[in-house]
């Protein structure tokens, strides 16, 4: 698999349950970044989790980074209907400026 | 709560023709950068910017692309003679630092090329 990338590729869950997606890399690290974008708008950042941290928290949001495995997790619990949206993760290559973007996951919260 | 902001949001032109994305970085960032999301695709890297010179390019950033930061707040991503395949949303971001810290995108710019 490529450099950032997300499964599932689509998700579709009821309002109040918790969703979880997934993303692995290939390359080594300085952190790992979650992106959520809604249909046709831009990038908002959600969180930044770097490669000597293994879990971090904002709000409903939970991230876990797992450096041994290359992968990532994130967990937004209670969804709401707004949660709806593309999440992506981006890793930056090793001394590189610049983010490697994966496929993304399409979330649908269903009320 | 500061953001990166684009003009226009969207711009239809002629193949051939020249193009320039503007954006305005978030104020106190050093480093800027330009990325596109061509229709259903994944979000790929093109340029990165810093101190007033290229710091990083990917493959699509050839001849045809160039940027500039023409005063103190701008940030332009030029295509001087436009192809179909580059209609994509065209994304700037800006960040504190190079590395290991948050980039902060814009709404993008959608071109479409006809």
């Amino acid at each position: 698999s490529q450099q950032g990338e997300e499964d599932p590729q689509a998700l579709s869950i009821q309002e109040g349950e918790n969703a979880t997606m997934n993303c692995s890399y290939k390359t080594s690290i300085n952190n790992l970044q979650w992106y959520r974008q809604n249909s046709g708008r831009g990038l908002v950042h959600l969180i930044l989790i770097r490669s000597n941290e293994r879990e971090k928290h904002s709000g409903r949001l939970r991230v876990t980074l797992d450096t041994s495995k290359k992968s990532s997790s994130l967990l937004i619990t209670a969804s709401r209907a707004a949660d709806t949206a593309s999440y992506f993760c981006a890793t930056d290559d090793w001394g590189a400026q610049k983010l490697v973007f994966g496929q993304g996951t399409r979330l649908t919260i269903n009320p | 709560e500061p953001e990166v902001t684009q003009t226009p949001s969207h711009q239809v032109t002629q193949m051939g023709q020249e193009v320039i994305l503007r954006c305005v970085p978030i104020s106190n960032h050093l480093y800027f950068y330009w990325y596109r999301q061509i229709l259903g695709q994944k979000v790929e890297f093109l340029v990165s910017f810093y101190n007033n010179e290229i710091s990083e390019k990917s493959e699509i950033f050839d001849d045809q692309f160039s940027v500039e930061r023409p005063d103190g707040s701008n940030f332009t991503l030029k295509i001087r003679s436009t192809k179909l395949e580059d209609s994509a949303m065209y994304f700037c971001a800006s960040s504190v630092q190079g590395k290991n810290t948050e980039a902060f995108f814009g709404q993008g710019t959608r071109l479409t090329v006809v």
